[in-house]
């Protein structure tokens, strides 16, 4: 099973507004990555928190992560059109190799 | 040019064929991956390399077949290709504890 899961599965909001994803985790980590993936595209990295960390900002997005309830989220505020993509987290499973781990991901629609 | 190259991008071939799909990165990451994508399951990592000659697991290994002689490629082969292995395959490259860079991926069909 995979590490990580992504809730909602399917968001769909008004441009302008606040768009939250959350990912849950099941092992200890070292730390956890969100991407970004456009359609028929690669993922592309968005930020990386570390498992000593609780908040991290760039630009408009804000993730945060409660490593007692092996949880993140990621805010995207003021969404635009152009944020309109999957986005998914990655963990390293806690092992000493970097074996990175996805979730299924979270389909964001943002309507004009 | 500088990045992680996939090669094929496009591959249909037909089942209990053996086909291999090429990675390529120029940074000389320690960290290559190889992951499939498909409907409903995300990305789900196949193998993984910490290094040349250092390989190991992932969620769904079965039927794939990897290797990694020199640290820039990480061909990804598939010794008796099935159905059930069509889908987009992606691979990433990446040090320890930093984000990965991606592939633009390869779509095969078995037929």
């Amino acid at each position: 099973s995979q590490q990580g899961e992504e809730d909602p599965q399917a968001l769909s909001i008004q441009e302008g507004e606040n768009a939250t994803m959350n990912c849950s985790y099941k092992t200890s980590i070292n730390n956890l990555q969100w991407y970004r993936q456009n359609s028929g595209r690669g993922l592309v990295h968005l930020i990386l928190i570390r498992s000593n960390e609780r908040e991290k900002h760039s630009g408009r997005l804000r993730v945060t992560l409660d490593t007692s309830k092996k949880s993140s989220s990621l805010l995207i505020t003021a969404s635009r059109a152009a944020d309109t993509a999957s986005y998914f987290c990655a963990t390293d499973a806690g092992q000493g190799a970097q074996k990175l781990v996805f979730g299924q991901g979270t389909r964001l629609t943002i309507n004009p | 040019d500088a990045g992680i190259t996939q090669s094929p991008r496009y591959k249909i071939t037909e089942t209990g064929r053996q086909v291999t799909l090429m990675c390529h990165q120029t940074w000389s990451h320690s960290y290559m991956f190889w992951y499939r994508q498909d409907l409903g399951h995300g990305l789900r990592l196949i193998y993984y390399s910490a290094a040349a000659d250092i390989t190991d697991k992932g969620e769904v290994p079965d039927g794939y077949v990897v290797s990694r002689s020199k640290t820039e490629n990480f061909p990804l082969t598939l010794e008796s290709a099935t159905r059930s292995q069509t889908s987009v395959y992606f691979c990433a490259s990446s040090e320890w504890a930093t984000e990965a860079f991606f592939g633009q991926g390869t779509r095969l069909t078995v037929v």
